[in-house]
Formats: structure tokens, sequence, C-alpha cells
């Protein structure tokens, strides 16, 4: 079993609808990341969060430590948000992060 | 601030041959790790160091494969001899200490071997 688990693999949606992708994980994190790889293939790092909510722009990052689980929300989705969202834990204790296979999105105009 | 720069950006060689990738951290940064994406596994972690010293190579798959970083604003990843199978996107990130802090990630180098 994987130690992180992404749903789901792919997702397609038209321009503005709400977006939710899913995280779950398996071992005891201090935090947890959310990426994002455009097709270019560049990585960014959206958030990283160990409780509660995040906010920017029109992403959202919400976690919940006990369920372990963490979502990720696109608000007014846009084509530009087309891109794989990868999350990311690290071991407990290290700086090791282990990482979901991904979420391909894709917004059609 | 300039970012994670990695270089080179592609590089296509034939099986046999050494293949050196490149990356300089963002200054200041303390913590440098190289990574493998592929269409099968995803990424991966290869090697992380700390304060230019290795912490964890368990992700280097095999004794061709080889990480230095010699002072605080360079590391190398070297494959020798390369094989096909070791054809992917090696990325370089950098963070700091303190807390918990993002990585910030490279452009990659997406490596052909033929």
């Amino acid at each position: 079993k994987n130690e992180v688990e992404q749903s789901p693999q792919n997702l397609t949606a038209q321009e503005g609808e709400f977006i939710t992708i899913n995280c779950s994980y398996s071992v005891g994190i201090s935090a947890l990341h959310w990426l994002q790889q455009h097709p270019g293939g560049g990585i960014v790092s959206l958030f990283m969060l160990s409780s509660g909510k995040k906010k920017h722009g029109r992403l959202i990052a919400t976690i919940n430590i006990q369920e372990k689980h963490s979502s990720l929300h696109i608000t007014a989705s846009h084509p530009r948000d087309s891109a794989v969202y990868i999350c990311a834990v690290p071991l407990q204790g290290a700086q090791k992060l282990v990482f979901g296979q991904g979420t391909r999105l894709t917004i059609n105009p | 601030d300039a970012g994670v720069i990695q270089s080179p950006r592609h590089e296509v060689t034939e099986m046999g041959q050494e293949v050196t990738l490149r990356c300089k951290p963002i200054s200041g940064h303390d913590y440098l790790f190289w990574y493998r994406q592929t269409m099968m596994r995803g990424l991966e972690l290869l090697i992380y160091f700390n304060n230019n010293v290795p912490i964890d190579d368990s992700g280097m798959p095999e004794d061709r494969f080889s990480a230095k970083m010699p002072n605080a604003s360079f590391s190398t990843l070297k494959i020798q001899p390369s094989e096909p199978r070791d054809s992917a996107v090696y990325f370089c990130a950098s963070s700091y200490k303190r807390g918990n802090q993002p990585q910030h990630f490279g452009d990659g180098t997406r490596l052909s071997i033929l």
C-alpha cells in the first residue's frame, strides 16, 4: 500500500466548476505539501499545512490530521489551472518527502 | 531571488556515456534534494543533503549513481555508465531547515539515454 494516495487520478471539468482533489496518507506527519506541475514540467509548491485550512487566491487546502486526509479545492476553475497536482508528506521527523501519484486536472473552456 | 538553477535542461546521450547533472540551490538554503520523475514511478527522492553532507541516499538506484555537494552553492548528480532505463526528468530542490519549510524546485533536466 502506498503511503500517500490521491484521488481522482484524472479529472476533467468545465471552466467555472468547483474542483476537489483528495489526498490520504498512512504515516504520522508534521505537515503536508501540495505541489503543482504544469505541462511544461516545472514544479511549484502551493501549500504546506499542518492543521486547518489555508487559502491562496482561488485555491484552498484543508487537512484533517485525525483522519489523515487533505483536500485541495479550486473555486471558479479556469483552463490555466490545468496541471498535475501532487500531494506529498515528509516521513515523520525527516525532510524526506513521499509523493502521491498525482492528479491530472484538465479544465476545458 | 534566482530560484534553483539546474543544467542542462535537456540531455540526450548514448548508453554507456557518463552523464552529469548540475544544481545551484537558492542562496541560504541548507537542504538540497535530488528527485527523479518517471511515468511509471512518479516522483522519487534519490538523495538529500543537509549543510553539504549527504543525509539519506537510500533512493539512489544503484552504484552507477553518485551525488556530491562540494559547497553550499553547487551539487552534481552523476550517472556512469548510463542506461536507457535512466531516462527520466531529474529535479533538484532546496529548502531552509527552520521548521517545516516548502521546497523550491528547479526546472528539471530531461534526460534521454539512447
